[in-house]
Parts: C-alpha cells; sequence; structure tokens
C-alpha cells in the first residue's frame, strides 16, 4: 500500500514569504497529525486531525500556522509569515484507529532565510 | 503527557544483542508503549508496540515490567543496517495522543 507522503520534500523561502506542506495520508486513515523538529531540538507535536476535524491543536507554536484537512483528506500546513525559528523538519503521520501504529512520512525541509 | 527518558547514545559491535531501556514513570493506566526507528532524512518507523509483560515480532522484543513504569527494546544481533535513532513513545486516546518523542537514543553499530 501506498505510504505517507510529504511534498515538497524540501522547501527555502526568505523570512516574510509564505509557504504550504502538503500531506497525503495513507488512504482510509481518519486520524493525521504534524509534527515538527526546529534545529538541534526534539521532535514535538503540533496538532491532530480526525477526519475534517482539529481534534487537537494545543502544539501550534502560533497563529502565523494555518492546517487544513478539507474532506478529511490531504492535509496542508500554511505558515505565513515564515520566520527564522519555523526552520526545520515537519512530518505528517497517519493511522486508522487510535491504538493502530503511526505511519510517518519523510517529512519537508523547510529553511526559512 | 507521558515523558520518557532513554540514554541519548548507544554503541554495539555487530551481531550482538542490544538492549536499550526507556523510563516512563508517569505512564497512565490506558497508555501503551511503542518504538520508532528513524534514519537520518526519513521518518520515524514503527518498530513495535505493547502494553505490559512481553511482545516480541520479527525485528525486535518489547519487555514492560508489571509497573510499566519502563520499557526494553531488544535488537537481536544488529547490523550496520540498525545504526538510527530509536524513540519510545507513551501515549493514548486518553492521553490526546501527543506523543513525547523525547531525546532519542542514538544507535550506532561498529563493525
Amino acid at each position: 500500500e501506498a505510504g505517507v507522503t510529504q511534498f515538497p520534500s524540501h522547501s527555502v523561502i526568505e523570512k516574510g514569504q509564505t509557504v504550504t506542506l502538503r500531506c497525503d495520508p495513507i488512504s482510509g486513515h481518519d486520524n493525521l497529525y504534524w509534527y515538527r523538529r526546529v534545529m538541534g531540538k526534539e521532535i514535538k507535536f503540533l496538532l491532530h486531525f480526525v477526519k475534517e476535524s482539529k481534534q487537537d491543536e494545543s502544539g501550534m507554536p502560533n497563529n502565523r500556522f494555518l492546517a487544513e484537512r478539507t474532506g478529511g483528506t490531504y492535509s496542508t500546513l500554511k505558515v505565513q509569515p515564515a520566520e527564522l525559528e519555523d526552520s526545520g523538519v515537519y512530518f505528517c503521520a497517519s493511522r486508522g484507529g487510535l491504538y493502530e501504529k503511526l505511519f510517518f512520512g519523510s517529512g519537508t525541509q523547510l529553511s526559512v532565510l | 503527557l507521558a515523558k520518557t527518558t532513554q540514554p541519548i547514545s548507544m554503541d554495539s559491535y555487530e551481531g550482538q544483542e542490544v538492549n536499550i531501556t526507556c523510563s516512563h514513570n508517569n505512564i497512565a493506566t490506558n497508555d501503551y508503549i511503542t518504538w520508532y526507528q528513524q534514519f537520518p532524512s526519513q521518518g520515524p518507523r514503527f518498530i513495535i508496540q505493547g502494553y505490559k509483560t512481553k511482545v516480541t515480532n520479527e525485528v525486535a522484543s518489547l519487555f514492560i515490567p508489571a509497573d510499566r513504569k519502563s520499557s526494553t527494546l531488544s535488537l537481536p544481533r544488529v547490523s550496520l543496517s540498525d545504526t538510527a535513532v530509536y524513540y519510545c513513545l507513551v501515549g493514548g486516546p486518553n492521553t490526546g495522543n501527543q506523543f513525547y518523542f523525547g531525546t532519542g537514543t542514538s544507535l550506532t553499530v561498529i563493525p
């Protein structure tokens, strides 16, 4: 079966610009998560979708970050405007039920210059 | 949110058994324990999951004592390709699924 797909794999933008990351979860997976690792730090939770609804967005750092999952399929994470401290790797993960294992994408490496 | 503590790094020779222990003192009743492996430039990959006692699959074993405040991932006869970062995650539906990754354990397998 196809895994979790993230696009782009790398993005280099200037401070103040907007970037949109996309995640295509495994087909049929209702639960979708965003995580990120900023430079030198641990992987941290950002938010959790159940279908198209935000179940938990307590990890979102500030209102410059907007996540959507229209139709309960793929999800986007928009950063607007991007700041230097947003640089890092953004991971998306999905799973079916809440006791099932998480499948992670390969991540998007975001560099804000 | 159940936090975990693991050794930051470990070294092992090829062919040896490696045991990585994770502490999770505030694990909740409905939490389960999952281990992931991560290679550079890739996302974490599931290894094994358990709730109590012992679980074994084709790649690893997971030992969980009765109090569940720790767990040990056992990798039999490691090879160079097992060099990676290993994360112990604790969580469940009642803890909001905000898995705490922690530092992970960077395992280096030496020829």
